[in-house]
Formats: structure tokens, C-alpha cells, sequence
């Protein structure tokens, strides 16, 4: 089985500070991971996506995350907020070793304050 | 323009009746999903679709049923034995593991 945790339901920070959201997954086998957005009245996009190599991935619009195998964790960032980056994020896991199943935890409200 | 098609984008159903979402991708992609998504819950996958005439049981396939008779459609019905059908439903299409996603279809009961 399969499956993402995103501890925190809602992200608050302000104008020009960092952001980080968590996410951690489970999988039986190796691990595909995915961070999307969801704007306010617009569809899910996605932002970027680890699937080997480096650690860190860069992705849209600033946004990167870093794989930590050891910590099953793959948590996004962003080193200076914008009130454009508030939104809905998903973070996703495939496992590989299996199909073409992904799986989506429950999502983070971030909101950046001017 | 390519991308994926869902409709309608609002859809009302009445108690003991199926309903059907429409899905079509014209994206040449050979992945499709269903998810729904519940204010708190995120998404969660009802079904999937890897290729033409195949089909998986996502994590809340009971109540549903599909069909991939075209790589273009994915349709999802929505059967009287969903009991809790008001959400908003999502589909998708995959290319090297990046979903496209259409711009859903809300569900309520009347």
C-alpha cells in the first residue's frame, strides 16, 4: 500500500519569509513523488516532480524540494514567499515497483500575508 | 487546444439515479484517473486507467464504475449505491508522470 501524510492543514507566513510544507509518504518499493497546486477558481498544476538522481529538485515558479530517503519525507520550499504563492498544495506518491497507482495526501492551505 | 475535457461542470443527481462524467483527453496520453476531492480529505483516486480496456480500482472504487473503450474516454459513473456522491470529481491524464488535469465536474444531490 501507498500513501501520503501532509501534517499540516494550513501554512500562514508572511511576505518575503520562507515556506516550507511537509510531506512524508509510505511505499512498499521506490517511490515517484509529486508536489502539485491548486489555485483559488483555477485547476490543480503541476509544480515539480523526484524521480532519481539529486536530492533537491527544482521546480515552477521557485519552488523546490528535497527527497530524504531516511526520513521518508519530501517537503517543499520556497526561500521568499509571494501573496501569489497562496493556494491549495497536494503532494503525490507512485511506487514504482508496481503501476501507474498515485496517490494524493489531503492537501495545504497556504497563505501569504502582505 | 490540447488538454482535458470534463462535463458537464455542474451535475445534479436525484436519489437511486446513475449518473455519467464525462472525461476525453485528446493529449495522445495512455493514463487516465478519477479522483474526488472532499474539502479536507484532498483527492482520492477512484479509479485508473493504464490502457485501452484495462482498468484499476482506485481507494474508493465502491459506489463507481468506469469504462476505457477509447484512449480518448474515460467516463465515470456514478452508481445509486454511492451514498455520498456531492464532491468535486477531477480527471486526469498522465505523460512520464506528470498529470493534466481537467477542470472538474461538481456533483450534487437533489
Amino acid at each position: 500500500a501507498q500513501s501520503v501524510a501532509q501534517p499540516e492543514d494550513q501554512v500562514n507566513v508572511a511576505e518575503g519569509n520562507p515556506l516550507t510544507v511537509k510531506c512524508t509518504y509510505s511505499v512498499s518499493g521506490n517511490p515517484y513523488l509529486f508536489w502539485y497546486v491548486q489555485y483559488p477558481n483555477r485547476g490543480l498544476q503541476f509544480l515539480l516532480k523526484y524521480i532519481t538522481g539529486d536530492n533537491l529538485v527544482k521546480g515552477s515558479y521557485g519552488f523546490e524540494a528535497e527527497f530524504n530517503k531516511s526520513q521518508t519525507s519530501f517537503h517543499l520550499k520556497k526561500p521568499s514567499a509571494l501573496v501569489s504563492d497562496s493556494a491549495l498544495y497536494f503532494c503525490a506518491v507512485r511506487d514504482i515497483t508496481y503501476d501507474y497507482k498515485l496517490s494524493f495526501g489531503a492537501g495545504t492551505t497556504v497563505t501569504v500575508r502582505a | 487546444d490540447g488538454g482535458i475535457t470534463q462535463s458537464p461542470k455542474y451535475l445534479f443527481r436525484k436519489e437511486g439515479q446513475n449518473v455519467t462524467l464525462s472525461c476525453e483527453q485528446n493529449l495522445n496520453h495512455d493514463a487516465m484517473y478519477w479522483y474526488r476531492q472532499d474539502p479536507g480529505q484532498g483527492l482520492r483516486l477512484i479509479y485508473y486507467s493504464q490502457i485501452v480496456n484495462d482498468f484499476q480500482k482506485g481507494d474508493i472504487a465502491e459506489g463507481y464504475s468506469v469504462s476505457r473503450e477509447k484512449k480518448e474516454s474515460f467516463p465515470l459513473t456514478v452508481t445509486s449505491a454511492q451514498k455520498n456522491p456531492t464532491a468535486f470529481y477531477l480527471c486526469a491524464s498522465s505523460s512520464r508522470d506528470k498529470l493534466f488535469f481537467g477542470s472538474g465536474t461538481q456533483l450534487s444531490v437533489l
